[in-house]
């Protein structure tokens, strides 16, 4: 069953610009990763984000999380057309609990 | 340090042949999960393995699919026989946490089937 729900579906954007996506999710969680997928390739993991945290950064990435709302977000400043690919954000609800991943929100940087 | 490597990276096929996938894991990860994508289902954990054993293997749709990790740098999935609905890309991905995310996972390539 899917746990998180990134939003918007798709984006696009200027180079130069900051792209906001973010995640919703149905129940608690323990924790909840952000990871990018450029076409053709694998998935890589961006940040990891507990349940015990508000936000973390890295480098042009900025992470919230707000589990009164059940949501977080993921920031990316002043994008690049090397950005353009689908983000997805993952979450377990207790640490015995398997991560499960998004439909994903695909980004593209115009540059 | 070299990431996780998928053999066949795409691989075109006749419904009914059997189909193995390949996977080597990053040196040291004591987990290692197979994953398929799909537009419909999304990113789907089939399998996993911590220190060659298979732990959960619930999300393998039909008795059709099989893995194995004979050992700690090489594991297969096979599909006998295949299926058009099988097509799909699937991941192995590896990492030194389980299933929980407490650690990053990390993938490789992927292998892309298509089941005519």
């Amino acid at each position: 069953s899917q746990q998180g729900e990134e939003d918007p579906q798709a984006l696009s954007i200027q180079e130069g610009e900051n792209a906001t996506m973010n995640c919703s999710y149905k129940t608690s969680i323990n924790n909840l990763q952000w990871y990018r997928q450029n076409s053709g390739r694998g998935l890589v993991h961006l940040i990891l984000i507990r349940s015990n945290e508000r936000e973390k950064h890295s480098g042009r990435l900025r992470v919230t999380l707000d589990t009164s709302k059940k949501s977080s977000s993921l920031l990316i400043t002043a994008s690049r057309a090397a950005d353009t690919a689908s983000y997805f954000c993952a979450t377990a609800k207790t640490s015995y609990d398997k991560v499960i991943f998004g439909p994903g929100t695909s980004l593209s940087v115009i540059p | 340090d070299a990431g996780v490597i998928q053999s066949p990276r795409h691989e075109v096929t006749e419904m009914g042949q059997e189909v193995t996938l390949r996977c080597k894991p990053i040196s040291g990860h004591d987990y290692l999960f197979w994953y398929r994508q799909t537009m419909m289902r999304g990113l789907e954990l089939l399998i996993y393995f911590n220190n060659n054993v298979p732990i959960d293997d619930s999300g393998m749709p039909e008795d059709r699919f099989s893995a194995k990790m004979p050992n700690a740098s090489f594991s297969t999935l096979k599909i006998q026989p295949s299926e058009p609905r099988d097509s799909a890309v699937y991941f192995c991905a590896s990492s030194l946490g389980g299933p929980e995310g407490n650690q990053p996972q990390h993938f490789g390539d992927g292998t892309r089937l298509s089941i005519l």
